[in-house]
């Protein structure tokens, strides 16, 4: 099957901790992104990558790190520095094309919460 | 510039009945146009998208989307809801040429009552 796996399903963080966010896709897809949810707000970007060994911030960055070494992988590592890390977070994976009208495929999620 | 806005939190109908989910939209140049849903602790589905043409688009599981420039707005449309369309939908816009990544609305529930 091809698709977006994300794991672990649900994440519990002491204060102070880092944790890393795996996903994973194999539709050889070149982009991909990291959005966190929270209720009534929609999805935010933290982060996305259109390429290997490269990648932007998004609108809140801020508190996370990325890294793609390999085009079918893009952790997401939630550290000490974000204040309200609590939040469902989704990755997602897309065609990356100069017209940039390629929908996102989503992975189901990872549930994190601070303790 | 580019955003969304979704101004329904709630949206409630009886089965078998129409529904309509809105949207309206900002950008500066031309749009494109995505709705997803998500079902409960899940990710978002592609339902359909909105391009360039034809203004009326079909997309996933019997729902359209009519896109209004002059109104700016592009909501998502079912002739009869099914309890199974109970979900969170979100509606998405990216400006066509602008560097900018894909904006999300804050969704909108929508419960179809049997």
């Amino acid at each position: 099957d091809g698709g977006i796996t994300q794991s672990p399903k649900y994440l519990f963080r002491k204060e102070g901790q880092n944790v890393t966010l795996s996903c994973e896709q194999n539709l050889n897809h070149d982009a991909m992104y990291w959005y966190r949810q929270d209720p009534g707000q929609g999805l935010r970007l933290i982060y996305y990558s259109q390429i290997v060994n490269d990648f932007q911030k998004g609108d809140i960055a801020e508190g996370y790190s990325v890294s793609r070494e390999k085009k079918e992988s893009f952790p997401l590592t939630v550290t000490s520095a974000q204040k309200n890390p609590t939040a469902f977070y989704l990755c997602a994976s897309s065609i990356s094309s100069p017209g940039a009208y390629n929908e996102q495929f989503f992975g189901p999620g990872t549930r994190l919460t601070v303790l | 510039a580019q955003s969304v806005a979704q101004p329904e939190d709630q949206v409630n109908v009886a089965e078998g009945n129409p529904l309509t989910v809105k949207c309206t939209y900002s950008v500066s140049g031309n749009p494109y146009l995505f709705w997803y849903v998500q079902y409960p602790n899940r990710g978002l589905q592609f339902l359909l998208k909105y391009i360039t043409g034809d203004n009326l688009v079909k997309g996933s599981y019997g729902f359209e989307a009519e896109f209004n420039k002059s109104q700016t707005s592009f909501h998502l449309k079912k002739p009869s809801a099914l309890v199974s369309d109970s979900a969170l939908y979100f509606c998405a816009v990216r400006e066509s040429g602008s560097a900018r990544q894909l904006t999300f609305g804050s969704g909108t529930q929508l419960t179809v009552l049997p």
